[in-house]
């Protein structure tokens, strides 16, 4: 079993839409959990971190939590064409790592 | 200002040369990394320094040689290329070591022919 598993997608959702992205991780013990957006042949910026059970929301942007079902999702809504990209999931590790997924390849239709 | 950058973006060469990529960070950051991202997007650590110090070292080839001549600095040897690390090279930083954000440079992309 990977550390992080995400859908690697497509996922298609409509103009104004939410888009709702998903990840699974292994670990227990994994305290932070991390949302990097990768437009394509560019470099992973971070969207939102998240380290608490529950919500965190900012702006159009809502990291969900769930550490007793080892889940972390992430909400767009009013999904707009500038949000298609790849979402990585990541994961803290030990001694500073971040350990990702695959990533998420999300296409925002007009 | 760039943030975290890296040299050469893009670098084609032959099997079995030696190469090597450089990476800066003007954050003033104490820790920086070294990561692969693989044709199918899957981004790993390679290697990171903490305050010019290893503190990770995945299960890397040992053709791969990272060196930190002071904590804004981080080069990435390769020796004998063979054509699987072709592959995007990103450095990144971060302010400590635990549940940091980390900044990315904007790649090497790495094409061993």
């Amino acid at each position: 079993q990977k550390e992080v598993e995400q859908n690697s997608g497509p996922l298609s959702v409509p103009e104004g839409a939410i888009a709702s992205l998903n990840c699974t991780y292994s670990d227990r013990g994994s305290q932070s959990f991390f949302w990097y957006r990768q437009y394509s042949g560019k470099s992973p910026e971070l969207i939102m971190f998240i380290y608490s059970n529950g919500d965190k929301e900012d702006g159009r942007f809502t990291a969900q939590l769930n550490k007793a079902s080892q889940y972390v999702s992430l909400l767009i809504r009013d999904s707009q064409p500038s949000d298609s990209a790849t979402y990585l999931c990541g994961k803290d590790s030990s001694a500073s790592k971040i350990i990702f997924g695959s990533g998420t390849r999300l296409s925002i239709r007009p | 200002d760039t943030a975290v950058s890296q040299t050469p973006k893009y670098l084609v060469t032959q099997m079995g040369n030696d190469k090597s990529i450089k990476c800066e960070q003007n954050l003033g950051h104490d820790t920086m990394y070294w990561y692969k991202q693989d044709s199918k997007k899957f981004l790993k650590i390679m290697f990171s320094y903490n305050n010019k110090e290893l503190i990770i070292n995945e299960t890397v080839p040992n053709r791969f040689s990272p060196k930190s001549p002071d904590k804004a600095h981080l080069n990435l040897h390769i020796n004998s290329l063979e054509l699987g690390d072709s592959a995007v090279y990103f450095c990144a930083s971060s302010q400590g070591t635990s549940q940091e954000t980390q900044y990315f440079g904007p790649g090497t992309r790495l094409l061993v022919l």
